[in-house]
């Protein structure tokens, strides 16, 4: 299994402003994924971050408003830029430890008021 | 991209019972279909998965069938319990771990 702690674990945040998450796993990784949870509704996958590239981003999230950092090869962050109310979601990041085992984070409650 | 339907959104079972959810994809390319389990409040913890080159899997009360052709896979819960009562996704992957997950199915086991 792997161990993955993010910060902050919630947060209200004014409409506007921007949050930094971050995520952090107990070992080597080679790539992390950043996942939005909307409030009731399913996990949609916002990028994958490798280390020593730039995020791959998937269709409806762009990099001006979700940019991502991925210094090391056990921490990325994902900010959530100029937030607005739709915005209100719980964010995971989950980590790769081999194809086929993968592990999420135990999330961000963010919400924009 | 890949698109992922589940079925149904809510699901109500007396104790004791078996639980039935499917699931579609719709890229053939898919190779990886996972379920997962998100109690209230939690992060969401794999429970089953299965691969495209069988077609199906056990673990104790819990079995996972997939029909490549017909491109949609089921999750069995038999002898249900309370503790089964949570929030179940099912996901699909054409590269072992980004996933692309269906609308997830609120079961409620009753005692």
């Amino acid at each position: 299994s792997a161990v993955i702690s993010q910060k902050p674990s919630r947060d209200i945040c004014q409409r506007g402003t921007s949050l930094t998450i971050q995520c952090q796993v107990d070992s080597q990784v080679t790539m992390m994924f950043w996942y939005r949870q909307q409030p009731g509704q399913s996990l949609t996958l916002i990028a994958t971050a490798n280390q020593g590239s730039e995020a791959t981003y998937e269709s409806g999230f762009v990099i001006d408003k979700f940019p991502i950092s991925r210094p090391n090869l056990t921490f990325s962050t994902l900010t959530v830029s100029n937030m607005s109310p739709e915005d209100s979601s719980i964010y995971l990041c989950s980590v790769d430890r081999g194809p086929y085992e993968q592990y999420f984070g135990p999330g961000t409650r963010l919400t924009v008021t | 991209g890949e698109n992922v339907e589940q079925h149904p959104s809510t699901l109500s079972v007396q104790e004791g019972d078996s639980a039935v959810i499917k699931c579609t994809y719709s890229d053939s390319a898919s190779n990886y279909f996972p379920w997962y389990k998100q109690e209230l409040g939690k992060r969401p913890q794999l429970i089953i998965d299965i691969r495209s080159n069988v077609g199906e899997k056990k673990d104790q009360r819990i079995a996972v069938t997939l029909n490549k052709t017909a491109k949609h896979f089921s999750l069995h819960i038999t002898e249900t319990q309370p503790e089964d009562s949570a929030v179940y996704f099912c996901a699909a992957s054409y590269t072992g771990n980004q996933f692309y997950f269906g609308t997830g199915t609120s079961l409620t086991v009753i005692p």
